[in-house]
Formats: C-alpha cells, sequence, structure tokens
C-alpha cells in the first residue's frame, strides 16, 4: 500500500520569506502526485497536480510554484510568502490500479 | 464548485448507525461516487467508491440510488472514533479529469 511522507508537520514563517515543503511517496511507481490547500473550514483546494517526473499543471493562479525532479517526490514552493499563504497543505498520490487518492499528514503554514 | 451536496452537520450516537446522504444529480454516466473523511487535523482518508452497484468494505456501505443522483454512505456501527467531516466526490476514473473536487462535506460528531 501506499505511503506519504510530508513535512514539517507545522510552520510559522514571515511574510516574504522562502517556503519548501516535500513529498515523498512509498509503495507505488509512476504515480500522479496532487498538492492541495485547506483554509480553516474550507473543503480542499486542488493547487498542482503531476502525473510524471518534470509534468506539472497548475490549477489557479497563485505566489506558489511546484516541481516533481524524482518519480516519487513533490515539492511546493514559494519565492516570498504572503499573509495569504497561510493554510493547511496536504500532498495525495494516487497509484496505478488504486482506487483512492492517499493523502499525506498534511503541513500547517502560518505566516505572519 | 462541488458536483455534490450534503448536510452541514448530523449527530450520532456512539454503536448506532450512521448514514450519510449525499446528492448528486447531475453526476455523468462515467463518473464513480468517492466517500472520504478527515479527522481534525489529519490527512484525508479513502473510505469507499461506487459506480452504480452498492458496495461494502470493512469501513463502510455505499448505497447508491438506481438513478444514481444520490447515494448514502452507512458506518454500521459509529464509534466516537468515527467523528470526522465525511466528504462525498464525484470523479471519472478515466480520461484527463484527473481532479477531484471538494465540497464543505457532513462533519459528523459520534457522541458517547
Amino acid at each position: 500500500s501506499q505511503t506519504i511522507h510530508q513535512w514539517p508537520a507545522t510552520l510559522v514563517q514571515p511574510v516574504g520569506s522562502p517556503l519548501s515543503l516535500e513529498c515523498t511517496v512509498e509503495g507505488t511507481s509512476n504515480p500522479n502526485l496532487y498538492w492541495y490547500r485547506q483554509a480553516a473550514g474550507r473543503g480542499l483546494q486542488l493547487l498542482f497536480y503531476s502525473v510524471g517526473i518534470g509534468q506539472i499543471s497548475s490549477e489557479v493562479p497563485q505566489n506558489l510554484s511546484a516541481s516533481r525532479p524524482q518519480d516519487r517526490q513533490f515539492i511546493l514552493s514559494s519565492k516570498k510568502l504572503l499573509l495569504s499563504d497561510s493554510g493547511f497543505y496536504l500532498c495525495a498520490s494516487k497509484g496505478q490500479g488504486v482506487s483512492g487518492y492517499t493523502f499525506g499528514s498534511g503541513t500547517r503554514l502560518t505566516v505572519v | 464548485d462541488a458536483k455534490t451536496t450534503q448536510p452541514p452537520s448530523m449527530d450520532c450516537a456512539e454503536g448506532r448507525a450512521a448514514n450519510l446522504p449525499c446528492n448528486h444529480s447531475t453526476i455523468s454516466g462515467n463518473e464513480y461516487v468517492y466517500w472520504y473523511r478527515q479527522i481534525h487535523s489529519q490527512g484525508p482518508q479513502y473510505i469507499i467508491h461506487g459506480l452504480k452497484n452498492n458496495e461494502t468494505n470493512e469501513m463502510a456501505s455505499l448505497i447508491i440510488t438506481e438513478d444514481r443522483k444520490s447515494s448514502t454512505l452507512i458506518l454500521p456501527h459509529a464509534t466516537l472514533r468515527d467523528t470526522a467531516v465525511y466528504y462525498c466526490i464525484v470523479r471519472a476514473n478515466a480520461g484527463n479529469n484527473r481532479k477531484l473536487i471538494w465540497g464543505l462535506g457532513t462533519s459528523l460528531a459520534v457522541n458517547p
């Protein structure tokens, strides 16, 4: 079965600082990978998805970027954080032949 | 916008069955119904999915109406650990539609 490692669990960053969140996947190969953000009391919003190494699709205009340097590694980045980037960030994977999506435990980002 | 509507909250007594409804009146013929749940401050967890037949696994049962415009997730013997937000999502399993569009879900409170 798939396992997603996502870190850190919590992060407090000042406005204007850079961001790098990493997600790694075990137990599958060539998965589709996703970054979601969840604001307090809201549903999940898809930010990026990737169907393979170096292939990134952005769903909404934003201050963030994503990269997939390896098959099972997905990185979410920002050069300069904004207050509005605060939220709960979740990495998800859907492996080949797997019914549902597997989610990581999330990173709660607070930009101050 | 989410293609499903769910009641914002429900209560259930511990040990009783929890029946969570979902309306998806615009569902397409190739779209499956997925259910996930999210325990506070954790990543969502896949529960079950189905196309048109009723489904059962170790976690829950999924009842889909004959016209597929609505479904019900059944937790047969709810426990306190089942307290979570439950999301009903429709999604095609093939093609370029790889996105899950998340609504606000149903917040289920299981009471002792």
